[in-house]
């Protein structure tokens, strides 16, 4: 079955670092891909996806590139700041729309000032 | 626009007994999905609803019931909860639209805790 594996956390990092979350998914068909972020006390947002190979999205100054060579979709934003400590899920849909999303474990990320 | 409301926000029960986890949507959007939040675990499927009238099992439907009660709201329902049953669980809804990858919207989370 599908699945996707992600780096877990925490991770820390100092404000204006770069960051990177690595993301890797094993999928039967060519899904699309999705980033969520889930601040403390909230439910998800979708924070960027992709719907084919290459693809990149992006958003608030994060990206991901869609890579069908190596099944991956690793997040990365230039400089962090303090407000973007939150958990950040990658997760995949192959159902053609209606189906559930299949997620990782998640990353739990603390920026320190 | 509210979005994906859940209520209730918390709740405590004691083993074996029952209750209802309400969700509603107010983005007409067709497929609904009810999932659970555990730590380490990520988040996992436990029933979702393609469109009005249907429901399908997800990854761990066991011990949940699920209505789509009309196109705005989709309760799940522990007839009698247990420990393992202990996570926050989440709403989300999508346009469902067949051939496209469509983006969930996730409401607030209920955290059930079972005595």
């Amino acid at each position: 079955g599908d699945s996707v594996t992600q780096m877990e956390g925490p991770v820390t990092l100092s404000e204006e670092a770069f960051l990177t979350i690595n993301c890797t998914y094993t999928a039967t068909g060519y899904p699309s891909l999705f980033w969520y972020v889930q601040y403390p006390g909230e439910g998800l947002q979708l924070l960027l996806k992709a719907t084919k190979a290459d693809d990149k999205g992006s958003n608030k100054g994060f990206e991901a590139t869609y890579r069908k060579e190596t099944t991956s979709f690793h997040l990365e934003k230039g400089s962090v700041q303090v407000s973007d400590s939150a958990v950040y899920f990658c997760a995949l849909s192959e159902g053609g729309g209606a189906d559930g999303l299949t997620f990782g474990k998640g990353t739990h990320l603390i920026i320190q000032p | 626009n509210a979005g994906v409301t859940q209520t209730p926000k918390f709740q405590v029960l004691k083993t074996g007994q029952s209750m209802t986890l309400q969700c509603a949507q107010d983005m007409n959007h067709n497929s609904m999905y009810w999932y659970r939040q555990d730590p380490g675990m990520g988040l996992r499927l436990i029933y979702y609803s393609a469109s009005e009238g249907t429901t399908d099992k997800g990854e761990v439907p066991n011990g949940y019931n699920v209505s789509r009660l009309n196109k705005r709201e989709f309760s799940l329902r522990l007839e009698s909860a247990a420990p393992s049953q202990t996570s926050v669980y989440f709403c989300a809804s999508s346009n469902g639209l067949a051939g496209l990858q469509e983006t969930q919207y996730f409401g607030p989370g209920t955290r059930l805790l079972v005595l």
